[in-house]
């Protein structure tokens, strides 16, 4: 059981390319997140996904796209990479919306990375 | 709109000693989850600690445990025992009862234990 798997570790892109952060989970989890984490600072919420099909901004959206095609998937798409969004980024996963009283949200390692 | 706040950037603790991080929140939901995240070097997120609102009695994990003030929305986190496998960031963490798109994490306390 791998959990929620996040590709690739890290990376740097230069100003203006576009990419994809792979998010992956093998619990059948029907919530799945993205966060970014900035220097210093807490975790702030970019898209969320309630199931396949249905994706949703968080509080960070801008610059960002997400898809969900699959319940195990859930893909992070910067198209016009800036340097404000250098940070750490989690992918994380619940199995549903009341799970938090018996279940803790699940998260990836991160991908850390760079914008020049 | 909820905040948290965690008011120590960093501390540090003697090996063995007790040490207590605060956390303070705002909100006007009745019903809610507060939880303590760590996260240590390696940067993985590790559930350390959750409380139900609704309860009265504090939480309790091994080690760790909560002053849990609801009136004052207060959650304060208190590390027994300390060990060197502790010293990591310190997230709190609030979710509105019924919001699974509104956790709002607080800015972190860095700890460090000291052999």
């Amino acid at each position: 059981n791998a959990g929620v798997t996040q590709t690739p570790k890290f990376r740097i892109l230069k100003i203006g390319q576009s990419m994809t952060l792979q998010c992956t989970q093998d619990m059948n989890h029907n919530y799945m997140y993205w966060y970014r984490q900035d220097p210093g600072m807490g975790l702030k919420l970019i898209y969320y996904s309630v199931g396949a099909g249905i994706t949703d901004k968080g509080e960070v959206p801008n610059g960002y796209n997400v898809s969900r095609s699959t319940t195990e998937d859930f893909p992070l798409r910067l198209e016009l990479a800036a340097p404000s969004q250098t940070s750490v980024y989690f992918c994380a996963s619940l199995p549903g919306q009341y799970s938090y009283s018996n279940q803790p949200q699940h998260f990836g390692d991160g991908t850390r990375l760079s914008i020049l | 709109a909820q905040t948290v706040t965690q008011s120590q950037p960093e501390m540090s603790v003697q090996e063995a000693e007790t040490v207590t991080l605060s956390c303070t929140y705002d909100t006007s939901e009745s019903n809610y989850y507060l939880f303590w995240y760590k996260q240590p070097p390696s940067r993985q997120m590790i559930l350390v600690i959750r409380q139900e609102a609704y309860k009265q009695q504090n939480a309790t994990e091994n080690r760790f445990s909560v002053n849990f003030q609801k009136a004052a929305k207060s959650f304060s986190l208190k590390i027994s025992d300390s060990q060197l496998g502790d010293t990591a960031m310190y997230f709190c963490a609030f979710m509105r009862y019924t919001s699974y798109d509104k956790v709002i994490f607080g800015p972190g306390t860095s700890l460090s234990v000291i052999p």
